[in-house]
């Protein structure tokens, strides 16, 4: 199994919701990564969890809190978000720091 | 090819053709590369990857060339297909370093016309 799934697919909230990303991995990666992608731009990294501990986190406003439950699982929490944070939300895993990541499908957020 | 600024870059081929897509990386010490496709509403999908050790490295009908002499990376797609079009990224890491840390290119949108 080399698949990194995400849920919901799509979602929609107000800037008074909370809501939760979900990622997972039964690959035994030990790496586990959130990523916001604009539209015709790059991935840029948001957190970096290792050995389910918070390894980076870069610079990412309070509104999201990400968690890391087990080896398997990766959650991002939402709260307060403002409706630039709308985006394509990735998950991904690696081995370890220097190999590949695998993404996931991505969460496509939009904030009203 | 990859390129600083605000447009994303295209590259526009025929079917059959042979594409080229180019990068250029900005840190020295970067030493694990990787192409990745993204299409059209999925997540990123890992084509091929290069340490700094090599200088070519080839997969099915894709090569990827790096010269770190000059900081460039490009990848090679042999007889395009329809099915290969999409963005790619170039990204580059620093295994040396402390982090984790992937640093994407611009990204690249590769149009093949039939």
């Amino acid at each position: 199994d080399t698949e990194v799934t995400q849920t919901p697919k799509h979602l929609v909230m107000g800037m008074t919701n909370k809501k939760s990303l979900k990622c997972e991995q039964h690959m035994g990666h030990r790496a586990m990564y959130w990523y916001k992608q604009k539209a015709k731009k790059p991935p840029e990294l948001m957190f970096v969890y290792s050995y389910e501990k918070l390894s980076i986190n870069e610079s990412v406003p309070s509104r999201f809190s990400p968690e890391c439950p087990n080896s398997s699982l990766l959650n991002l929490h939402l709260h307060a978000l403002q409706p630039e944070d709308s985006a394509l939300y990735l998950c991904a895993s690696s081995q370890d720091r220097d190999s590949r990541q695998y993404f996931g499908p991505g969460t496509r957020l939009t904030v009203l | 090819g990859e390129s600083v600024g605000l447009h994303l870059p295209t590259l526009s081929v025929q079917e059959g053709d042979n594409s080229i897509i180019n990068c250029a990386y900005s840190n020295s010490a970067s030493d694990y590369f990787i192409w990745y496709k993204q299409e059209s509403g999925k997540g990123p999908q890992f084509i091929i990857d290069i340490r700094s050790n090599m200088d070519k490295r080839q997969g099915q009908r894709v090569t990827v060339l790096l010269n770190k002499t000059v900081k460039h990376l490009s990848l090679q797609i042999a007889a395009t297909q329809p099915g290969d079009s999409a963005v790619y990224f170039c990204a580059e890491n620093n295994s040396g370093g402390s982090n984790y840390k992937l640093t994407f290119g611009k990204g690249t949108l590769l149009t093949v016309n039939p």
